[in-house]
């Protein structure tokens, strides 16, 4: 069974920090990994995907990685904003199907 | 704005009562979700619709039902509610076409099951 972990469960910095979001899973043999946010009280908006023949993928501020054969995905965040305050998900899909088996999130608090 | 619509925002439910949760996309995608969210536990699938048409279990499926009749409508029916059931329930949809797989979700239903 899919399973996975995010380490820690939150963090808190100040502004202007490099940031390094850690996801692991046990199965190595999936077919796609998101990152997500979610902000309290709301639904998850899907920032970053990485099909499993990829390595990286970047959208502005944001770089996301994905080593397979290690079990590990990284989202990095460049010049962190209060803004950024929110809960980051990782979540994976396995066997040609979407549907996600999610870590349980990192609650992410940038301070003024 | 394309998306998903889920329909009540939230509820208070006796136990022992039905309930459906609605879910709308407008999008075209093939496939369709719900999750349930809970604190400590996380996001888990209760069920899924690969198709129209199709249905098929997920983690946490007892309790619940859903259907597939059309494209865009996927509602998840709960035929007799316990307290357990208490949680923030998300309907999500992708497409491996269209959206590379990219998952897109509604803003959920906080249910309370008294």
């Amino acid at each position: 069974k899919q399973e996975v972990t995010q380490i820690p469960a939150a963090l808190s910095v100040p502004e202007g920090e490099n940031l390094v979001l850690n996801c692991s899973f046990t199965d190595s043999a999936i077919y796609n990994l998101q990152w997500f946010r979610q902000d309290p009280g709301k639904g998850l908006t899907s920032l970053l995907l990485i099909q499993s023949s990829q390595r990286e993928q970047t959208s502005g501020r944001l770089n996301a990685s994905l080593d397979k054969s290690s079990g590990r995905s990284t989202l990095y965040i460049a010049a962190s904003q209060p803004g950024d305050s929110a809960t980051y998900l990782c979540a994976v899909s396995q066997g040609g199907s979407e549907k996600l088996v999610f870590g349980k999130g990192m609650k992410l608090t940038v301070n003024p | 704005i394309a998306g998903i619509t889920q329909a009540p925002t939230s509820q208070i439910l006796a136990a022992g009562r039905r309930m459906t949760l609605r879910c709308t996309q407008d999008m075209r995608h093939n496939a369709m979700y719900w999750y349930r969210q809970d604190l400590g536990l996380g996001l888990r699938l209760i069920h899924y619709s690969n198709t129209a048409g199709t249905t098929g279990k997920g983690e946490v499926p007892d309790g619940y039902s859903v259907s597939r009749a059309n494209t865009d409508d996927f509602p998840l029916t709960l035929a007799s509610a316990v307290p357990s059931q208490t949680s923030v329930y998300f309907c999500a949809s992708s497409d491996s076409i269209s959206d590379r797989g990219r998952a897109f979700f509604g803003q959920g239903t906080r249910l309370t099951v008294v």
